[in-house]
């Protein structure tokens, strides 16, 4: 499978203030994914990210708050903008490997806001 | 949108037994169903998979069943061991998009 890294792997950070998490791959992948997964809970879809055009973001996010980039077909950026307490929560990216719809993770970013 | 439900939330079972965790969708053009492992601190890690035009799939001690009728499928473990301790998630999607996951199983196996 492919190598994914992520940046920062956490942060704590204030309310009002923004973030943004990179994802780095190691193969050139057309689709990649970020998810938020809140503490104890399971995994949310946040936006998918395909090189070349606008994000498609899921219902209950939005490009203000979640602006994503994917500047190319190995790296791609979700930012987190004013933040409160409830976005405390960890962040990952995932790609599409093998063309066979199998998703890989990333090893998440950990954000906690104050 | 998809909605996949996951039972149990909880399992403790005993080494060397069996565990089985289930999980029903509601989007019946759903093709794809993955399962993913997620220790403590870390990222999910995809187990096994399967795809709507197969029934069972198995590797090892792990093997997963899909009933396309019924709209679920689930996850086998067999001759358990410590190490399989974890949260387990299922997932469903239609040609990898709008993956949606269920809401996970912790599973403890007790030496």
């Amino acid at each position: 499978s492919a190598v994914i890294s992520q940046k920062p792997s956490r942060d704590i950070c204030q309310r009002g203030t923004s973030l943004t998490i990179q994802c780095q791959v190691d193969s050139q992948v057309t689709m990649m994914f970020w998810y938020r997964q809140q503490p104890g809970q399971s995994l949310t879809l946040i936006a998918t990210a395909n090189q070349g055009s606008e994000a498609t973001y899921e219902s209950g996010f939005v490009i203000d708050k979640f602006p994503i980039s994917r500047p190319n077909l190995t790296f791609s950026t979700l930012t987190v903008s004013n933040m409160s307490p409830e976005d405390s929560s960890i962040y990952l990216c995932s790609v599409e490997w093998g063309g066979e719809d199998t998703q890989y993770f990333g090893p998440g970013t950990r954000l906690t806001v104050l | 949108g998809e909605n996949v439900e996951q039972h149990p939330s909880t399992l403790s079972v005993q080494e060397g037994d069996s565990a089985v965790i289930k999980c029903t969708y509601s989007d019946s053009a759903s093709n794809y169903f993955p399962w993913y492992k997620q220790e403590l601190g870390k990222r999910p890690q995809l187990i096994i998979d399967i795809r709507s035009n197969v029934g069972e799939k198995k590797d090892q001690r792990i093997a997963v069943t899909l009933n396309k009728t019924a709209k679920h499928f689930s996850l086998h473990i067999t001759e358990t061991q410590p190490e399989d301790s974890a949260v387990y998630f299922c997932a469903a999607s239609k040609n990898n998009n709008d993956m949606r996951f269920g809401a996970g199983t912790r599973l403890t196996v007790k030496p």
